[in-house]
């Protein structure tokens, strides 16, 4: 099975704080996701990455930031938490470019409060 | 962009009895389907995903029909149990894209 899992199920910040949310997933996929969850709005895009060292924009990638060092790890950033990034933050992994390799696994997801 | 959109937000269902959550879809070049559920407090959990190639598909339990005409896609859930209370999210995948298009999700309650 894959497994994709975040350093914190929940975590409070205050305004101004540099953040880091740690992504990892066991089963040696290319592509890797960030995504943040609000009620009424779905699942919106932050960030993602096709390879190592790779990033590319998502849909609101403002205030955010990520890191892709090694293939197995995507990290999050937020370089200075603000009130509207209250969220909950989740990551997912796909297998790559191949037929079937598109499906996306989700990790348990982050809890963030920024007060 | 076009989107995916539900069409039932809310879906309440007595135990045993078979759920269906609708799905429509915008993008005629969409080829791969997933629906998703996702657990109160829990990340999105894979249940059963379907290409444009086929019309049917079926798990455990589950069985999602794809109907390209209109489409419309939806999520059987045969003899509902509570632990299937949970929102379910389907998702489209334009040919060669890796970056699907999420819809709102529906909750589905499921009553003893």
């Amino acid at each position: 099975d894959v497994k994709v899992t975040q350093s914190s199920r929940y975590l409070v910040k205050r305004t101004g704080e540099k953040v880091f949310l740690e992504c990892v997933q066991d089963m040696d996929h290319e592509n890797m996701f960030w995504y943040r969850q609000d009620p009424g709005l779905g699942l919106r895009l932050i960030y993602f990455s096709y390879d190592v060292k790779m990033k590319e924009k998502g849909d609101i990638p403002e205030g955010y930031s990520v890191s892709r060092e090694k293939k197995e790890r995507f990290s999050l950033i937020l370089e200075s938490a603000s009130t509207n990034q209250t969220s909950m933050y989740l990551c997912a992994s796909s297998l790559g470019f191949i037929t079937g390799g598109e499906t996306q696994y989700f990790g348990p997801g982050t809890r963030l409060l920024v007060l | 962009g076009e989107s995916v959109g539900l069409h039932l937000p809310t879906l309440s269902v007595q135990e045993g009895d078979n759920s269906i959550i609708n799905c429509a879809y915008s993008n005629s070049a969409s080829d791969y389907f997933i629906w998703y559920k996702q657990e109160s407090g829990k990340g999105p959990q894979f249940i059963i995903d379907i290409r444009s190639n086929m019309d049917k598909r079926q798990g455990q339990r589950v069985t999602v029909l794809l109907n390209k005409t209109v489409k419309h896609l939806s999520l059987q859930i045969a003899a509902t149990q509570p632990g299937d209370s949970a929102v379910y999210f389907c998702a489209e995948n334009i040919g060669g894209s890796y970056i699907p298009t999420f819809g709102r999700g529906t909750s589905l309650i499921v009553h003893p």
